[in-house]
């Protein structure tokens, strides 16, 4: 696509749900990341794609993330048992090598925790 | 490991005249890239301008340019003739060619008409 998608844009959750976020990167983008970023705060590295493997993971905050990618498109991140902590914007963002180009990020997905 | 610090949590500057935003970061590295990124109150973040740490010349997009001082590892963003739409939070981000960037915390800039 012209851009990077994430659905929902918004979502409201009860804690102890499971919920899914997912991220559409631009075509042909082989690297794709996501973030979290708290009110009025800056981002936190959560894991990193390249084509399908995820050679860094170390920012996922606890066993209850996980995400995954297919075909080298189309990312999940899912948040299992959901927190209040966990409220937050999710961004995800893809870049098109390993050479230092910068992100096109999407616009975020808001999710709040009930 | 790499970090980046942004010490103007908060910065104003009139409509129409020039502000700068500091940044400075720390690495063992000698090719990397720095970045700027804008995040209007809508949310989405938008790259700004970008500097390949090789070449000395520094980068300049239209009202926007960089201060790049690789020996003392500052990279400043100069934003002249400001306007309302400038009005975001400010991001200053490192990268090698190793995977995912790091950024500060960024800097909340608001322009005044």
């Amino acid at each position: 696509g012209a851009g990077v998608s994430q659905s929902p844009s918004n979502k409201v959750t009860e804690k102890g749900k499971d919920v899914e976020l997912r991220c559409d990167p631009i075509s042909g983008h082989t690297a794709l990341y996501w973030y979290r970023q708290r009110l009025g705060q800056g981002l936190e590295f959560l894991i990193y794609f390249q084509g399908n493997s995820a050679p860094d993971k170390s920012g996922l905050p606890s066993d209850r993330f996980s995400a995954e990618r297919t075909g080298e498109s189309v990312s999940t991140l899912t948040i299992q048992r959901t927190q209040q902590e966990d409220s937050a914007v999710y961004l995800c963002a893809s870049s098109s090598s390993r050479t230092g180009g910068g992100y096109t990020f999407g616009s975020g997905t808001r999710l709040t925790v009930v | 490991a790499q970090t980046v610090t942004q010490s103007q949590p908060e910065m104003s500057v009139q409509e129409a005249e020039t502000v700068t935003l500091s940044c400075t970061y720390d690495t063992s590295e000698n090719n990397y890239y720095l970045f700027w990124y804008k995040q209007p109150p809508s949310r989405q973040m938008i790259l700004v301008i970008r500097q390949e740490a090789y070449k000395q010349q520094n980068a300049t997009e239209n009202r926007f340019s960089v201060n790049f001082q690789k020996a003392a590892k500052s990279f400043s963003l100069k934003i002249s003739d400001s306007q309302l739409g400038d009005t975001a939070m400010y991001f200053c981000a490192y990268n090698t060619n190793a995977g995912k960037s790091t950024f500060g915390d960024g800097t909340t800039l608001t322009v005044k008409p």
